[in-house]
């Protein structure tokens, strides 16, 4: 699967919007961008998915480049409850592919 | 109750022992997933099953092994506890890898002393 490049961390004000950038430029054109997102001490949790268009769903937004080698994720307005580990994944067609986690980014949001 | 359970959720063991942890989702999902991951560090791919008897070795799966006689389970093997499996191991269920979201258990927290 092709790698991604995300930063260690990032800082938001709650209720602020956050943009959580990662570049893929590997990224082949039948690969899917998903996202995780890890809560202290819990198991990690679906975000969105998407392949070339920008996706919406109840969490997040997600915006893709028009060349596809990078992506945001954004959160309209944080809340404390979205300080996790975001985790932004290629997955690519080939059978029997899974899920493989980098480091993310540590999100932290102040009240 | 639909989802995906693990057990135990906590387990102590001694070097050497074989352990075992369980995976159940009720979705009837293809693939089933085990990661670890250690303290302040990621999740790590051990196994990973594409159907039942189907099985595929992941980014550390030396020490473990698994295997999948129904859909719904997908157990989880140390045959020989070594110190260095001490982690939290997470299972996840997934219709398939790529357009589909996957789910996660709460983790099961393994101490091999």
């Amino acid at each position: 699967d092709a790698k991604t490049t995300q930063p260690n961390s990032m800082e938001s004000n709650e209720e602020e919007p956050v943009h959580l950038p990662c570049n893929h430029s590997t990224i082949s054109g039948t690969d899917y961008i998903h996202w995780y997102r890890q809560l202290p001490s819990q198991g990690p949790e679906y975000v969105i998915h998407g392949l070339t268009s920008n996706v919406n769903n109840r969490m997040a937004s997600l915006a893709i480049a028009e060349d596809r080698k990078s992506s945001t994720l954004i959160l309209h307005r944080a809340t404390l409850r979205d300080a996790a580990v975001y985790y932004c994944i290629l997955i690519g067609n080939q059978a029997g592919t899974a899920l493989i986690f980098g480091k993310g980014t540590t999100l932290s949001v102040s009240s | 109750d639909a989802g995906i359970t693990q057990s135990p959720r906590y387990k102590i063991t001694e070097t050497g022992r074989q352990v075992t942890l369980m995976c159940h989702q009720t979705w009837s999902h293809s693939y089933m997933f085990w990661y670890r991951q250690d303290l302040g560090h990621g999740l790590r791919l051990i196994y990973y099953s594409a159907a039942a008897d189907i099985t595929d070795k992941g980014e550390v799966p030396d020490g473990y092994v698994v295997s999948r006689s129904k859909t719904e389970n997908f157990p989880l093997t140390l045959e020989s506890a070594t110190r260095s499996q001490t982690s939290v191991y997470f299972c996840a269920s997934s219709e398939n890898t790529q357009n589909t979201e996957a789910f996660f258990g709460q983790g099961t927290r393994l101490t091999v002393v």
